[in-house]
């Protein structure tokens, strides 16, 4: 059974560095095929995708954040790492981590998701 | 980037009911397309995958069809807990991109 969980801070503060921790059970990172993503949700908006991060350690961004995310993977710990550069209020969402179908670049497995609001 | 329109953006339907959602591509995404539905306060749900093909577990009344830049989901005999926002999912290109989301309520 594959579930995952996001954690981090629930408010930060504008200019800082969001930190969101993605733990998960039931499949593998080192499994070739393998890929667990980021997508965001402003409340009352639509489903924005953010990053993924492949078992072989192949990244992909969204170009319109790409200078201030970075991911990376702990395999032994079955975790993966969302940073986020220079919050701003607008960042306000709601960020999910989920499993992407192996070989496939869509999300099948979906995280709880996380409130986190950006305010001084 | 491409962009996802979805149509309606919001619709009314009775328990029984056929409902049909379109999304529009801006480019053609041959058949990577996929659906989801988003209980309020919950994290979105995989129906369709690749255009056509229903994710395990999904009630035969949900189905998706379209190629190229049109796609469709349909859900036949609504049901109450049908009652969702709805969106649709490119995953032909990065960044992979999503539709606006339709709002399926209760006549």
């Amino acid at each position: 059974q594959i579930t995952l969980k996001e954690s981090g801070p629930t408010l930060v503060k504008p200019t800082q560095t969001l930190t969101l921790t993605c733990s998960f059970s039931g499949f593998s990172l080192s499994t070739s095929g393998v890929g667990v993503g980021w997508i965001r949700q402003p409340p009352g908006k639509a489903l924005e995708w953010l990053v993924i991060i492949y078992w072989n350690d192949e990244k992909r961004y969204n170009p319109s954040l790409k200078s201030r995310v970075s991911i990376t993977k702990d395999t032994s710990k079955n975790q993966v790492v969302l940073r986020m550069t220079n919050m701003d209020p607008v960042d306000t969402a709601t960020y999910y981590c989920a499993h992407n179908a192996i070989n496939y670049d869509f999300p099948d497995f979906w995280g709880q998701g996380t409130l986190v609001t950006v305010s001084s | 980037d491409i962009q996802m329109t979805q149509s309606p953006s919001a619709l009314s339907a009775s328990v029984g009911d056929r409902v049909t959602i379109t999304c529009r591509a801006s480019e053609s995404i041959t058949s990577d397309l996929n659906w989801y539905q988003q209980q309020p306060g919950k994290a979105p749900k995989l129906l369709i995958y690749s255009a056509n093909s229903l994710q395990s577990g999904v009630p035969s009344r949900f189905s998706g069809s379209g190629s190229g830049t049109d796609f469709t989901l349909t859900i036949s005999n609504l049901q109450p807990e049908d009652f969702a926002t709805y969106y649709c999912h490119q995953t032909y290109g990065t960044p992979y991109t999503f539709g606006q989301g339709t709002k399926v309520e209760i006549k």
